[in-house]
């Protein structure tokens, strides 16, 4: 299994700035995926992040609005940008394991005022 | 298009009695499904998957699941629940057409063990 942290663990936000959230991997990966969550409600996949090469954006999310960076194989950050109040969320990044399962970060939870 | 479906929004049961908390499937090819549970104000934590082998596969926490092909079900079950077992579980279906590995997950079901 993989260890995953995020920072910050939670925000609050003036809309109209953005936010970085980083997340750190225990071991190298080749690919990370960005979820955003309301509070009790299922996962929406933003986009997927390889190493070496552009993110890939899931329908309804854009690289303006959402820039990912995967400098390494441990390391991914997603910027939430030009936030509004719709932009509160819980944001989680996750990688995949050897038998196909994913391992979650503990999540961001942003709120945007 | 692979989705998955989880029927109940919030299921209840005594403790001490089993548990089920279902889930279908709808994926073109051999199914690769997980399920996961979130305890409050925490991420997803895995706990356990289908992709060959034995229908009933056994996973973290006493929990087990049965895959069943003709139903396209993947009932998730526990023969005695505890309290501590409340939580949100969602099941979930990797992509396996597109060749993003992306996951599918369902809306999620809350569990509430009652003492």
């Amino acid at each position: 299994s993989a260890v995953i942290s995020q920072k910050p663990s939670r925000d609050i936000c003036q809309r109209g700035t953005s936010l970085t959230i980083q997340c750190q991997v225990d071991s190298q990966v080749t690919m990370m995926f960005w979820y955003r969550q309301q509070p009790g409600q299922s996962l929406t996949l933003i986009a997927t992040a390889n190493q070496g090469s552009e993110a890939t954006y899931e329908s309804g999310f854009v690289i303006d609005k959402f820039p990912i960076s995967r400098p390494n194989l441990t390391f991914s950050t997603l910027t939430v940008s030009n936030m509004s109040p719709e932009d509160s969320s819980i944001y989680l990044c996750s990688v995949e394991g050897q038998g196909g399962e994913q391992y979650f970060g503990p999540g961001t939870r942003l709120t945007v005022t | 298009a692979q989705s998955v479906a989880q029927p109940e929004d919030q299921v209840n049961v005594a403790e001490g009695n089993p548990l089920t908390v279902k889930c279908t499937y709808s994926v073109s090819g051999n199914p690769y499904l997980f399920w996961y549970v979130q305890y409050p104000n925490r991420g997803l934590q895995f706990l356990l998957k289908y992709i060959t082998g034995d229908n009933l596969v056994k996973g973290s926490y006493g929990f087990e699941a049965e895959f069943n092909k003709s139903q396209t079900s993947f009932h998730l079950k526990k023969p005695s629940a505890l309290v501590s077992d409340s939580a949100l579980y969602f099941c979930a279906v990797r992509d396996t057409t597109s060749g993003t590995y992306k996951y599918i997950f369902g809306t999620g079901t809350r569990l509430k063990v009652l003492a």
